[in-house]
């Protein structure tokens, strides 16, 4: 069966810190990835998605950058946090041509 | 673009009443229509989905949402809700032209009060 991992589950960092949030998938080939943001009150925001290994495309201009080294990993990463970053960011994968997501637990993200 | 509207951002409904949680969206072709469930610090769960035929789906957990093309409404319903189902809900509708690629647009929730 398929299983996705995110970590960690929380983290507190102060602005102008860096940022690496990583996202893996398991018992699947190809996925296509997501990360989202969820804001109090605002839902989710698609942030980055990925098709393929090095395959970003970016939703939302902002101070975040994504990448995709290997096939089922995906990470999340800024050079320098704002307060504005604050939030749960949820990675998500689905099988190709699906339109089916299947979401990780979330990493709670507080900048301080 | 399609959007997706929850237009209630709190309900609070009593242990063993029935449910309904509106969904409305806009898109112009046939949509694929999903309802998610996240409960508190956790990562979202599928309820259920529609992509055609039976507009009418039976999804996890007792749930059923149908779809209404004349109302462009994918509402949630539960026939006796449980203290357990307290949770955010969040409808969701994916882009046909996407081809499941480029992400879901989800409405911004609807935050479920369990009274006993």
């Amino acid at each position: 069966s398929q299983t996705i991992h995110q970590w960690p589950a929380t983290l507190v960092q102060p602005v102008g810190s860096p940022l690496s949030l990583e996202c893996t998938v398991e018992g699947t080939s190809n996925p296509n990835l997501y990360w989202y943001r969820q804001a109090a009150g605002r839902g989710l925001q698609l942030l980055f998605y990925s098709v393929g290994i090095g395959q970003i495309s970016s939703e939302v201009p902002q101070n975040l950058s994504a990448s995709r080294p290997q096939d089922r990993q995906f990470i999340l990463s800024s050079k320098k946090l704002l307060l504005s970053d604050s939030g749960f960011y949820l990675c998500a994968w689905s099988t190709r041509g699906s339109y089916i997501q299947y979401f990780g637990a979330g990493t709670r993200l507080s900048v301080l | 673009a399609q959007s997706v509207t929850q237009p209630d951002i709190h309900i609070t409904v009593s242990e063993g009443a029935s449910l309904e949680l509106r969904c409305n969206y806009s898109y112009g072709a046939t949509p694929y229509l999903f309802w998610y469930v996240q409960s508190p610090g956790q990562g979202l769960q599928l309820l259920l989905k529609y992509f055609s035929g039976d507009t009418l789906v039976q999804g996890i957990k007792g749930f059923e949402a149908e779809f209404k093309r004349s109302q462009s409404s994918f509402n949630l319903r539960k026939p006796s809700v449980h203290w357990s189902d307290a949770a955010e809900y969040f409808c969701a509708v994916g882009a046909e032209s996407g081809g499941g690629a480029d992400g879901l647009t989800f409405g911004k929730g609807t935050h479920l009060i369990i009274q006993p």
